[in-house]
């Protein structure tokens, strides 16, 4: 079945640093989403990209979707020790159900 | 109004014997997915109700593995004959007009 890719699996990132986490699809999705997972806890979403090209800043959070809506990004400025978990995405295909990615687990360094 | 909610939070089972997870989902949604997440793993989808539709079982592992959903609103996930590879977390996530709200998860451990 369609998936999307997450690069990288797992992210060490020092404290107050930037850090990018990238979405990939083979074919065109229908929309993308992103969620966050605290240790311990339970995915929480983050927010849905539905247009190409389309740019969504959350505070520290810019969410980019491609222009050929088949890749996406989360890119974090000045990384705090509250950013810890792992960041997944879930893309759509048509009206087929939502598909999770792997997931980029991101360990902050004080 | 509440969130999804899941019981029991932690089932602790011994192998052979069937378990039973519930999830509540939130008043209204049409569609209700499991998932599985072993420790430090990704989500493995088992299986998706969608309104009246037949559900999606693509991701059910193995034939011990059933799931109900009744009314359109609460779901149960039925493990039988379980082994100690089904140990994991088992997520229910509920959805409306695409976002997924997630549950707290069952913890299952099999002795």
């Amino acid at each position: 079945g369609q998936q999307v890719m997450q690069i990288p699996q797992y992210q060490h990132v020092q404290e107050g640093e930037d850090f990018t986490t990238y979405c990939n699809s083979s074919t065109t999705l229908s929309n993308i989403q992103w969620y966050k997972q605290r240790p311990g806890g339970h995915p929480v979403f983050l927010i849905q990209l539905v247009k190409s090209g389309e740019v969504k800043k959350q505070k520290r959070l810019t969410f980019q979707f491609g222009e050929a809506k088949k890749n996406s990004s989360l890119h974090i400025t000045a990384t705090q020790t509250t950013d810890v978990g792992t960041y997944f995405c879930a893309g759509r295909w048509g009206n087929n159900r939502l598909a999770f990615g792997k997931g980029n687990q991101v360990v902050v360094i004080p | 109004g509440a969130g999804v909610s899941q019981s029991p939070s932690n089932k602790v089972t011994e192998k052979g014997k069937d378990v039973e997870l519930r999830c509540d989902p939130i008043s209204g949604h049409t569609a209700l997915y499991w998932y599985r997440q072993s420790l430090g793993q990704g989500l493995e989808f088992l299986i998706y109700f969608q309104g009246n539709s037949a559900p999606d079982k693509s991701g059910l592992p193995s034939d011990r593995f059933s799931a109900e959903r009744t009314g359109g609103s609460v779901s149960t996930l039925t493990i039988q004959r379980t082994q100690q590879e089904d140990s994991a977390v088992y997520l229910c996530a509920s959805s409306s007009r695409d976002t997924q709200y997630f549950g707290p998860g069952t913890r299952l451990t099999v002795l």
